[in-house]
């Protein structure tokens, strides 16, 4: 099995641009699709990235996804950032043995 | 519109058993394979059990392996958990997901609450 390490916390002001990362341990990044999950306080989470760069509908175009396979990482950037924004962001991969989360990232944006 | 409405969450004792139902509507259930995924207080999420969608395929977290034991009734339109020999560090809440191989996890529903303690 593999891990996907996030970071615990990031912060930035409104209308800035955050980028949060997401490192797989082993086996390449590229092999298996990456989901990015937002969850706020007291809420079940939703999809806000699907299969490493699509975004769902009623998703807005400031959220964007990418693979870096020099690094072995996805990242979720969010553009044009809002106080809405504030939430609990996980990515989500998985392998021939299923599903794995990151550890969450907790987005402040103040 | 997509629904999953999970029941069947309470308090347990250690080494207790429970059993968690998801009633699903709004889309072709038999179609989707199915996951519970729990995340307890203040923590992120994990993944617990898949299910294919005809039942015939089915994995498990190591931390669930031999206690819980996932299930569907297709012409109900209905996802099980059956829990058994909980720990404390089963409490959690636990979500019904569609999503698997062929989709991403998707729409979550509102989850229901495990607490084992005595």
């Amino acid at each position: 099995n593999f891990m996907l390490t996030q970071p615990h916390s990031v912060s930035e002001s409104p209308g800035k641009t955050v980028t949060i990362s997401c490192t797989r341990s082993s086996g390449s990044i590229a092999s298996n699709y990456v989901q990015w999950y937002q969850q706020r306080p007291g809420s079940a989470p939703t999809t806000v990235i699907y299969e490493d760069n699509q975004r769902p509908s009623g998703v807005p175009d400031r959220f964007s996804g990418s693979i870096d396979s020099s690094s072995n990482s996805a990242s979720l950037t969010i553009s044009g950032l809002k106080t809405e924004d504030e939430a609990d962001y996980y990515c989500q991969s998985y392998d021939s043995t299923p599903w794995v989360f990151g550890g969450g990232t907790k987005l402040t944006v103040l | 519109e997509v629904q999953l409405v999970e029941s069947g969450g309470g308090l347990v004792q250690p080494g207790g058993s429970l059993r968690l139902s998801c009633a699903a509507s709004g889309f072709t259930f038999s179609s989707y394979e199915m996951n519970w995924v729990r995340q307890a207080p203040g923590k992120g999420l994990e993944w617990v059990s898949y299910i294919s969608s005809s039942g015939s395929t089915i994995y498990y977290a190591d931390s669930v392996k031999g206690r819980f034991t996932i299930s569907r009734d297709n012409a109900k339109n209905s996802l099980y958990l059956q829990m058994n020999s909980l720990r404390a560090e089963d409490t959690a809440v636990y979500y019904c997901v569609p999503g698997g191989y062929s989709s991403w996890f998707d729409p979550w529903g509102q989850g229901t609450l495990v607490t084992v303690s005595s």
